[in-house]
């Protein structure tokens, strides 16, 4: 069966520093792989999306970056942290069919 | 640019009550609609996806419709029980292929025992 997971689950930064949230994908190959942001009273936002390795689709201007050095690893990262990257971030992933499933996210606080 | 409006924000009922979430989006040119679960600090839970060319999905005692031409969907819960409090989250995908979802801000449901 596929899993995702999703780490670290909990983070705490200072800000200027720099970060990395790793999610990595079993049970399947080439799967669309997705980071999305949920911020404190706002909906769930696209941030990233990835169809194959080295392919990176940004959806929203940030300070944020991602990577996707191997068919089933997709990485968000930041040099430097503002106060606003601040939120719950969740790594999913989609494989042919119109099923999204997600991890059970990343909690970064930045202060 | 797609939007998609959940109300209420927030809905507390006693349990057994027969309930409906709605959501509406403004631009009808949607590939699929979906509604997810979400629990306190966890990841999201897929609860049914209804595709652009259909009307409705159930499953259990949930039951979500579809109305394209006019922006509006709506998750009906049968019989809630406690176990059903979370957060609900509405989203809409433009394209096919590549699940770019658009979300709304969710309805937070608490079914009181």
């Amino acid at each position: 069966s596929q899993t995702i997971h999703q780490w670290p689950a909990t983070l705490v930064q200072p800000v200027g520093s720099p970060l990395s949230l790793e999610c990595t994908v079993e049970g399947t190959s080439n799967p669309n792989l997705y980071w999305y942001r949920q911020a404190a009273g706002r909906g769930l936002q696209l941030l990233f999306y990835s169809v194959g390795i080295g392919q990176i689709s940004s959806e929203v201007p940030q300070n944020l970056s991602a990577s996707r050095p191997q068919d089933r690893q997709f990485i968000l990262s930041s040099k430097k942290l503002l106060l606003s990257d601040s939120g719950f971030y969740l790594c999913a992933w989609t494989s042919g069919g119109n099923t999204i499933y997600f991890g059970e996210g990343s909690w970064l606080t930045v202060v | 640019k797609q939007e998609v409006t959940q109300i209420p924000a927030a809905l507390s009922v006693p349990e057994g009550e027969n309930l409906v979430l709605n959501c509406s989006f403004t631009d009808s040119a949607i590939y699929n609609l979906q509604w997810f679960r979400q629990d306190p600090g966890k990841g999201l839970t897929s609860l049914l996806l209804i595709q652009s060319s259909q009307r409705e999905q159930t499953s259990g005692r949930l039951n979500a419709s579809l109305d394209k031409s006019s922006g509006r969907s709506t998750l009906y819960i049968a019989a809630s029980q406690p176990g059903d409090s979370a957060t609900y989250l509405c989203a809409v995908s433009g394209v096919q292929g590549a699940q770019k979802l658009v979300f709304g801000q969710g309805t937070r449901l608490t079914i009181n025992p």
